[in-house]
């Protein structure tokens, strides 16, 4: 069964600092790992997929299989980032898809 | 304009009633879920579903119910066997279930208060 756990419910930043959102994951199989934001009064949208590697509004994400992590990375946090961050496991085999605890990440001016 | 619709928005109930949420889309897509969005307490999976006629409990199915007879709806009943009801729900639905490399897309939410 997959399993992700996002260690940080609150995160906290300056705008212009770095910023980190912890995954880690335990799946079975081959993975393919999932970023969703949720931006205020916005619906819950995929920001990126780490098969894709690719970047987004400066976010970037690596597997790690070694770490089983799969951490959300951006070096310049901007203050329209806030918002709840949901990390998700997926991949051939997984029969459903669940999410992290979140993260809500907070960019302070 | 494609895309995938819950209502309403804000649902108010009585103790004791039991209560349907919608989902609808018009994606084509195969896979449809159900969630409960709880602050400090991220997203729960309630019932999934992977194809049409077949649906599956998720973590916290309990006082929940759901049917499956159309592709397109994805119905999530709240029993009065629920016992806190109160929550965001939300829907989501991704073109294949069983293989989960696709992008889900997600209902703005139905808002549901117990009064």
């Amino acid at each position: 069964a997959q399993r992700v756990t996002q260690p940080e419910k609150l995160l906290s930043v300056f705008k212009g600092a770095p910023v980190e959102l912890k995954c880690n994951y335990s799946y079975s199989g081959s993975p393919e790992l999932f970023w969703y934001v949720q931006y205020s009064r916005q619906r819950l949208q995929l920001l990126l997929r780490h098969i894709s590697r690719e970047s987004i509004k400066g976010f970037t994400a690596d597997l790690n299989k070694g770490e089983t992590s799969f951490h959300l990375k951006k070096p310049f946090a901007q203050e329209e980032d806030s918002a709840m961050y949901y990390c998700a496991p997926g991949g051939q085999g997984a029969q459903k898809l669940v999410f992290g605890q979140g993260t809500r990440l907070t960019i302070n001016p | 304009d494609g895309g995938i619709t819950q209502s309403p928005k804000y649902l108010f109930r009585k103790e004791g009633q039991n209560v349907t949420l919608s989902c609808e889309q018009n994606l084509n897509h195969d896979a449809m879920y159900w969630y409960r969005q709880d602050p400090g307490q991220g997203l729960r999976l309630i019932y999934y579903s992977q194809i049409v006629n077949d649906f599956q409990k998720g973590d916290i199915a309990e006082g929940y119910s759901v049917s499956r007879e159309k592709k397109e709806s994805f119905p999530l009943t709240v029993t009065s066997a629920q016992k806190n009801p109160t929550a965001f729900y939300l829907c989501a639905s991704s073109l294949q279930g069983g293989m989960m490399n696709t992008e889900a897309f997600f209902g703005q939410g139905t808002r549901l208060t117990v009064v």
